[in-house]
């Protein structure tokens, strides 16, 4: 099993919405409804963001949404502010208990 | 307040052994799943093992099968990852999370990681 694709790094300025993309394939993004995205700042926990593709933890800013179409799944930030500036992971459910993560993508706020 | 902390982690020479524990507090230990995930130096983030609540299921990453035995202790609100025949690329941060969801498909909570070095 391969990682999942997201693009190494994005940007966007203050204000504004960017969209990190997760693409895997049918035995896992496509397979089922258990995506799931978390932010890292290096040298801390990481941190859950989204849950089941689309799905807010609590205290979570809905700034933050999630969405899949076939074998991608994406992260939307709407509002960008600097605190969103880190890195980025998605998961998924890949069958027979295992779990895929995706390479990270790191997020700047211009 | 939930808390996950990892211990353990050291250097150790290529096929040597290492022993990493998380200590859990602030929610009931024994009704969740927990898991083992690892990020080497400049890389993404890697699922490595998870074990169910009591124990019963227990999987592994193919990189690691043979090689890692995780276990739990829920007595002591305690998840172990057992390592053996280290390699230069088990040279990670390792973090445990909790697991939830159907198939424990996401980790709500984790531990801020120890470092694991194989290197001679």
């Amino acid at each position: 099993q391969s990682a999942l694709t997201q693009p190494p790094s994005a940007s966007g300025s203050p204000g504004q919405s960017v969209t990190i993309s997760c693409t895997g394939t049918s035995s896992d993004v496509g397979g089922y409804n258990y995506v799931s995205w978390y932010q890292h700042h290096p040298g801390k926990a990481p941190k859950l963001m989204i849950y089941e593709v689309s799905k807010r933890p609590s205290g979570v800013p809905d700034r933050f949404s999630g969405s899949k179409s076939g074998n991608t799944a994406s992260l939307t930030v709407s509002g960008l502010q600097a605190e969103d500036e880190a890195d980025y992971y998605c998961s998924s459910y890949a069958g027979s208990n295992t779990l895929l993560f995706g390479g990270g993508t790191k997020l700047t706020v211009l | 307040e939930v808390q996950l902390v990892e211990s353990g982690g050291g250097l150790v020479k290529p096929g040597g052994s290492l022993r990493l524990s998380c200590a859990a507090s602030g929610f009931t230990f024994d009704f969740y799943s927990m898991n083992w995930v690892r990020q080497a130096p400049g890389k993404g983030l890697e699922w490595v093992s998870s074990i169910s609540s009591s124990t019963a299921y227990i999987y592994y990453a193919d990189s690691v099968k043979g090689r890692f035995t995780i276990s739990r202790d829920n007595a002591k609100n305690s998840l172990y990852l057992q390592m053996n025949s280290l390699r230069a690329d088990d040279t990670a941060v390792y973090y445990c999370a909790r697991g939830s969801g159907s198939y424990a498909n996401y980790f709500d909570y984790w531990g801020q990681g120890t470092l694991v070095t194989v290197s001679s």
